[in-house]
């Protein structure tokens, strides 16, 4: 069965430093979203992004952050200089339609 | 208006039992429902999905109750098992936006044998 895939599983990284959050999502679904859960909190939506443009991004991602597809099968997420308070697990997720399949995630650690 | 408010945060179910975990929502613009189950360390995975043209929807020992008047979902699980034991998260979407889920705070379910 088909799955989303992200690398990696464990980022650790200092404070002020870039980070590049990876994912592959199901072949022949259109939609990719990024999602991410603070320790024990509730899944938070960051972007959506659809025909090589983010269609809508949360008040979560600023200018910190950027999406991009830079092939026919990876999409990332930039961080470009981490805060402790990014620390998280960072979920890619896509869809055809509605039913979005999540990856597995990546702990990102901020010290 | 964008938030989907889910109860309880947590709940304690004897084997065999029903787990029931409610949500309620105020965009009438939301037209789909899912409720995803994660374990320690994965990610969501979707367990059942529900759209407001029908008031119920059974896959197994799962399903769905939907309330359009009231604004409120909720899950059912029936004959509860210990491997049922994980966090359910409720989430709502509008189809015809960008489709991005908007989460409830999460259930811990614990089943005890």
């Amino acid at each position: 069965e088909p799955e989303v895939t992200q690398t990696p599983s464990h980022q650790v990284t200092q404070m002020g430093q870039e980070v590049i959050l990876r994912c592959v999502p199901i072949s022949n679904h259109l939609y990719f979203y990024w999602y991410r859960q603070i320790l024990g909190q509730k899944v938070e939506f960051l972007v959506s992004f659809y025909n090589n443009e983010i269609s809508e991004k949360s008040e979560i991602f600023d200018d910190q952050f950027s999406v991009e597809r830079p092939d026919g099968s990876n999409f990332t997420l930039k961080i470009r200089s981490t805060k402790l308070e990014d620390s998280a697990m960072y979920f890619c997720a896509s869809t055809p339609d509605n039913e979005q399949f999540f990856g597995p995630g990546t702990r990102l650690t901020v010290l | 208006q964008q938030q989907v408010k889910q109860s309880p945060q947590s709940l304690i179910v004897q084997k065999g039992g029903i787990s029931i975990i409610n949500c309620a929502y105020e965009n009438t613009a939301f037209d789909y429902f899912p409720w995803y189950q994660q374990f320690p360390g994965k990610g969501p995975a979707l367990l059942i999905a529900i759209r407001p043209d029908v008031s119920e929807k059974k896959e197994g020992r799962f399903t769905i109750s939907f309330n359009k008047s009231a604004k409120q979902f909720s899950l059912h699980i029936m004959d509860s098992q210990p491997g049922d034991s994980a966090t359910y998260f409720c989430a709502a979407s509008e189809s015809g936006n960008t489709g991005k889920l908007i989460f409830g705070q999460g259930t811990t379910l614990q089943v005890k044998p």
